[in-house]
């Protein structure tokens, strides 16, 4: 597609339920990043993939939360056991091989609620 | 750690006003910097970036120069627009390191 696409748009869902959140990035982009948006506050990484490399999961706040990637093409993130604290938008982004100075593109993000 | 902060929001100017936003930055070694926007309704997109100090980052009018001394990464632009109404978001890229790191956002509106 033309750019990074996440699904859904918006996630609302009760507390102690698991999510699924996904991203699309742009074909040819082989690193790919998860970031989490509080209300208020400003991006916290979450995760990174580069090609078939090991992720950098060290932005992880919990073992509730977990991602994967297969190869270069679609990413998911899962959230267990759903807590309040978890309701933020969740953002994806990907660029070419270089790290972020390459340009990194966004997608719209999930915004995820927890009741 | 690293850390970006930046100037409370939210910003009111009116149309032809100067701007500065303001960011400062705490990293070891040499950081890139960049300044990401984002557009009502649209995703996060780079606006610029400087990966050494003194250089500078220019953009659809906006610039920022890398002030390793100062340890500040301000944004500004002489004269803004009401299409320049967005947040703005601060980050670095510590050396080596495969992540940006962002300041909590800046929110700039401009009246006509």
């Amino acid at each position: 597609g033309a750019g990074v696409s996440q699904s859904p748009s918006n996630k609302v869902t009760e507390k102690g339920k698991d999510v699924e959140l996904r991203c699309d990035p742009i074909s040819g982009h082989t690193a790919l990043y998860w970031y989490r948006q509080r209300l208020g506050q400003g991006l916290e990484f979450l995760i990174y993939f580069q090609g078939n490399s090991a992720p950098d999961k060290s932005g992880l706040p919990s073992d509730r939360f977990s991602a994967e990637r297969t190869g270069e093409s679609v990413s998911t993130l899962t959230i267990q056991r759903t807590q309040q604290e978890d309701s933020a938008v969740y953002l994806c982004a990907s660029s070419y091989p270089g790290g972020p100075s390459e340009k990194l593109f966004f997608g719209s993000g999930t915004q995820l609620s927890v009741l | 750690g690293n850390s970006v902060t930046q100037m409370e929001g939210p910003v009111t100017l009116s149309e032809e006003a100067f701007l500065t936003i303001n960011c400062t930055y705490t990293a070891t070694g040499y950081p890139s910097l960049f300044w990401y926007v984002q557009y009502p309704g649209e995703g996060l997109q780079l606006l610029l970036k400087a990966t050494k100090a003194d250089d500078k980052g220019s953009n659809k009018g906006f610039e920022a120069t890398y002030r390793k001394e100062t340890t500040s990464f301000h944004l500004e632009k002489g004269s803004v627009q009401v299409s320049d109404s967005a947040v703005y978001f601060c980050a670095l890229s510590p050396q080596g390191a495969q992540k940006l790191v962002f300041g909590q956002g800046t929110r700039l509106t401009i009246n006509p």
